[in-house]
């Protein structure tokens, strides 16, 4: 499975857009991008994911760029509860894709 | 559905000791995995199975058995603690055959070795 690379930290004042970058250069055609995000040491909390395209769901918005070597999740109104650590994934479309987490982003919404 | 059950919630063991770490899941996913977590860094994959009998390892398989009898559980055994092996651990599952399905975890057991 590709490699990511995060940021180490983040700030984002609250009710503004979080914007998280995730650099996956080595991504493979049949590897999907997966965020998660971990809040103090609950176990990590499933967020979006996408392939080529950009998705949005209630919680963020997955923007993919073309060549799909990189990627930002978006939080488009951040809040205190947000602060977490975001970890960005690839992972190969199979049964047996397996999930390799790095050390993540740590974000700090402030107000 | 209550997810996935991780138990104990906390233990503590003595250098040597063995015990075993309980996780069920009651969503019927195919793919189960566990994962460590040491203080300030990110989750590295201890061992994962695809689906009933089938078992493989990941990054830091050294030190834990695993097997998976049933759908439903995976447990992960560790055969003689160390205080290296002092961490949280995290199951996890996923829809094995989507391919694409996110991971669901477990809250976590948090265990030291004195």
């Amino acid at each position: 499975d590709a490699k990511t690379t995060q940021p180490t930290s983040m700030d984002c004042a609250e009710g503004r857009a979080a914007n998280l970058p995730c650099n996956h250069s080595t991504i493979s055609g049949n590897e999907y991008v997966y965020w998660y995000r971990q809040i103090h040491s609950q176990g990590p909390q499933y967020i979006i994911h996408g392939l080529k395209n950009n998705e949005t769901n209630e919680m963020a918005s997955l923007i993919i760029t073309e060549d799909r070597k990189s990627s930002t999740l978006i939080l488009p109104h951040a809040t205190l509860r947000d602060t977490a650590v975001y970890y960005c994934i690839v992972r190969v479309k199979s049964n047996a894709g397996k999930s390799t987490f790095g050390d993540g982003t740590t974000l700090t919404v402030k107000p | 559905n209550a997810g996935v059950t991780q138990t104990p919630k906390f233990q503590v063991l003595k250098t040597g000791q063995s015990m075993t770490l309980q996780c069920a899941q009651d969503m019927n996913h195919e793919y189960m995995s566990w994962y460590r977590q040491d203080p300030g860094m990110g989750l590295r994959l201890i061992h994962y199975s695809v689906g009933a009998g089938i078992t493989d390892q990941g990054e830091v398989p050294n030190g834990y058995n695993v097997s998976r009898s049933t759908t439903e559980d995976f447990p992960l055994r560790l055969l003689s603690a160390a205080p290296s092996q002092t961490s949280v651990y995290f199951c996890a599952s996923r829809v094995g055959q989507a391919g694409n399905s996110p991971l669901h975890f477990g809250n976590g057991t948090r265990l030291t070795v004195t």
